[in-house]
């Protein structure tokens, strides 16, 4: 069936570091991806999104690139702050019609200064 | 426009009871979704709405779930003779409809069955 598959955390790096979330998928046809976070006491929010192949989704310096030949959509940010460590989820939206997510289990994020 | 809200954010209850959980969409959504978090893992579809009408179960619904959304508006979500499995955060999200529909999460009621 449809899946998200994405790395174990937590990842701990220290502030300006380089981040690569890792995230596979398994679905059939061609879904929609996401990545949404999670900051401490609060509701899951969108982070970026890529809807089609080849597709790179962008926002607050994240990028994910919707690679279709190796199903996956790697997040990935050039310096991290403390300020960006969360729980990041990989998700998938199915091309039915009910656009339900299907989310990776998480990885958490640490950024010391 | 405040958001996806829900209430309670906390709830704590003895097993067997009955617990009853409320979200308010964003206004002009007529999509609605609930998802259930468990600790270290990611949100899992339970059921959703297009305006007042039930669309979707998924099978982690057990007959002790029942959701509503009368009117087309909020959303109730109601556990009956919870079990400490039932332990979890519940999450809203609404959406318009559409596959480039962004969803909107609420932050969640976390239940504790004791």
């Amino acid at each position: 069936g449809d899946s998200v598959t994405q790395m174990e955390g937590p990842v701990t790096l220290s502030e300006e570091a380089f981040l690569t979330i890792n995230c596979t998928y398994t679905a059939t046809g061609y879904p929609s991806l996401f990545w949404y976070v999670q900051y401490p006491g609060e509701g899951l929010q969108l982070l970026l999104k890529a809807t089609k192949a080849d597709d790179k989704g962008s926002n607050k310096g994240f990028e994910a690139t919707y690679r279709k030949e190796t199903t996956s959509f790697h997040l990935e940010k050039g310096s991290v702050q403390v300020s960006d460590s969360a729980v990041y989820f990989c998700a998938l939206s199915l091309m039915d019609s009910s656009y339900k997510l299907i989310f990776g289990s998480g990885t958490r994020l640490l950024v010391r200064p | 426009d405040t958001g996806v809200s829900q209430d309670p954010r906390h709830k704590i209850t003895k097993r067997g009871q009955n617990v009853t959980f409320r979200c308010d969409p964003i206004s002009e959504h007529n999509r609605l979704y609930w998802y259930r978090q468990t600790l270290g893992q990611g949100p899992e579809f339970l059921t959703y709405f297009q305006n007042e009408a039930q669309l979707e179960k998924s099978r982690l619904l057990s007959d002790r779930f029942s959701a509503e959304r009368p009117k087309g508006s909020f959303s109730t979500l109601e556990i009956q003779r919870t079990e400490q499995g039932d332990s979890a955060m519940y999450l809203c999200a609404s959406s318009l409809t559409g596959v480039r529909a962004e969803a909107f999460f609420g932050q969640g009621t976390r239940l504790t069955v004791v």
